[in-house]
């Protein structure tokens, strides 16, 4: 199975500022026949079932604020908040659906400094 | 409005078995791929099982393989997940889960429930 390793674990950061979320896959979730990576991040806020922000690595979902953006390629991702706002106090979690079964990093909390 | 809907947690003794549901509405069921995900208590994320749109991918996590059992109904916009042998280590919120994508296997998740919660304890 495809390992997904997420760091840090949690991050503290003042309103406004930048966050920053790295993903690493133990395997591509790039494919090749469609150059497409295999590659979403998810939102979960307490007693909240995920939300799907950002699927094929950087597409942005409907409704998704624009200071999410979503990077990388082959095995090694990045998510983004632009500007935190404190609705985004969350944990964030990025997953590979490439390979199946599909897994998940082990999440990311994101606090407000 | 689309939504899915879990139903059947409860609490099991180890061993025992539990059959959960997931009740789709609000868009076309028998198009999509539907997973398992599950939710320790405090922990991560950890994907179960999914079954493509006409049920001829059916693929399970190691952890599960051998004990649950997937299936859907389309023409009740249904999808099941029968568990047995259980474990302590199986105690989780399940939910299901929409994959994205018309009639594809691999996709991400779009369309989550509010799940369902499984105890396994003596």
């Amino acid at each position: 199975d495809i390992v997904m390793t997420q760091s840090p674990d949690s991050l503290a950061v003042s309103l406004g500022e930048r966050a920053t979320i790295n993903c690493k896959s133990s395997q591509s979730v790039l494919y090749r026949s469609n150059n497409k990576n295999y590659l979403a991040w998810y939102q979960q806020k307490p007693g909240q079932p995920p939300k799907l922000l950002i699927d094929w690595a950087s597409t942005r979902e409907s409704g998704v604020p624009d200071r999410f953006s979503g990077s990388g390629s082959g095995t090694d991702f990045t998510l983004t908040i632009s500007s935190l706002q404190a609705e985004d106090v969350a944990v964030y979690y990025c997953h590979q659906y490439c390979t199946p079964p599909g897994t998940f990093g082990q999440g990311t909390r994101v606090e407000i400094k | 409005e689309v939504q899915l809907v879990e139903s059947g947690g409860g609490l099991v003794q180890p061993g025992g078995s539990l059959r959960l549901s997931c009740a789709a509405s609000g868009f076309t069921f028998e198009d999509y791929t539907i997973n398992w995900v599950r939710q320790a208590p405090g922990k991560g994320l950890e994907w179960v099982s999914g079954i493509s749109w006409k049920s001829d991918t059916i693929v399970y996590a190691d952890s599960v393989k051998g004990r649950f059992t997937i299936s859907r109904d389309n023409a009740k916009n249904s999808l099941y997940l029968q568990m047995n042998s259980l474990r302590a280590e199986d105690t989780a919120l399940y939910y299901c889960a929409k994959g994205t994508l018309l009639r594809f296997f691999r996709s991400a998740f779009d369309i989550w429930g509010q799940g369902t919660m499984v105890t396994v304890s003596s």
